[in-house]
């Protein structure tokens, strides 16, 4: 079946140092992938997602390449601020399984200022 | 005005009761799911709807039944509560199932069991 394994957490950095949160999936086929990001107190909402391979998915400074080759979509950022500061996750979806999505377990990032 | 909204927000109980969380969503969707974040944020998905049939049914104790009455609404309610049933409850919907688009959650139900 589908899986996803995520670095785990948790990660603190420093406001303005680069990020990298480690993604990789196992999958059927060929499904789109996806990071989520949570605030406290909040629901999950898409940060990017990218639907084939070699798309780069970015929004709000957060960028991630689908990788077939190494079966990787990896979240980075140059520089954090005290706002990013959530649970990250990475899921995908495929077209079997009636379209259910696998997540990863997330990771906690703390930016401190 | 709220995409997908659940009721109530915080939920306090007593072991043994009987309990019910609301969801709807207003855009669209033909399907919307249950998920179970437990205390260190894993998410567990528990069953899914695509316009008012159950598609995904993942093992969740008899406890546990959803209802849709209309492809906009998703309900859950829970039986003879236990300690472990103590989670964020998350709603989420999708376009269409079988596709691979992104989900849109509420901002959970937070059920707590004493």
């Amino acid at each position: 079946g589908n899986s996803v394994t995520q670095m785990e957490g948790p990660v603190t950095l420093s406001e303005e140092a680069f990020l990298t949160i480690n993604c990789t999936y196992t999958a059927t086929g060929y499904p789109s992938l996806f990071w989520y990001v949570q605030y406290p107190g909040e629901g999950l909402q898409l940060l990017l997602k990218a639907t084939k391979a070699d798309d780069k998915g970015s929004n709000k400074g957060f960028e991630a390449t689908y990788r077939k080759e190494t079966t990787s979509f990896h979240l980075e950022k140059g520089s954090v601020q005290v706002s990013d500061s959530a649970v990250y996750f990475c899921a995908l979806s495929g077209n079997t399984n009636a379209g259910k999505s696998t997540f990863g377990d997330g990771t906690t990032l703390t930016v401190k200022p | 005005d709220t995409a997908v909204s659940q009721t109530p927000k915080y939920l306090v109980t007593q072991m043994g009761n009987d309990k019910s969380i609301k969801c709807e969503q207003n855009l669209g969707h033909d399907t919307m799911y249950w998920y179970k974040q437990d205390s260190k944020k894993f998410l567990k998905i528990m069953f899914s709807y695509n316009n008012k049939e159950l598609i995904i049914n993942e093992t969740v104790p008899n406890r546990f039944s959803p209802k849709s009455p209309d492809k906009a609404h998703l309900n859950l309610h829970i039986n003879s509560l236990e300690l472990g049933d103590s989670a964020v409850y998350f709603c989420a919907s999708s376009q269409k199932a079988g596709t691979t688009g992104e989900l849109f959650f509420g901002e959970g139900s937070r059920l707590t069991v004493l």
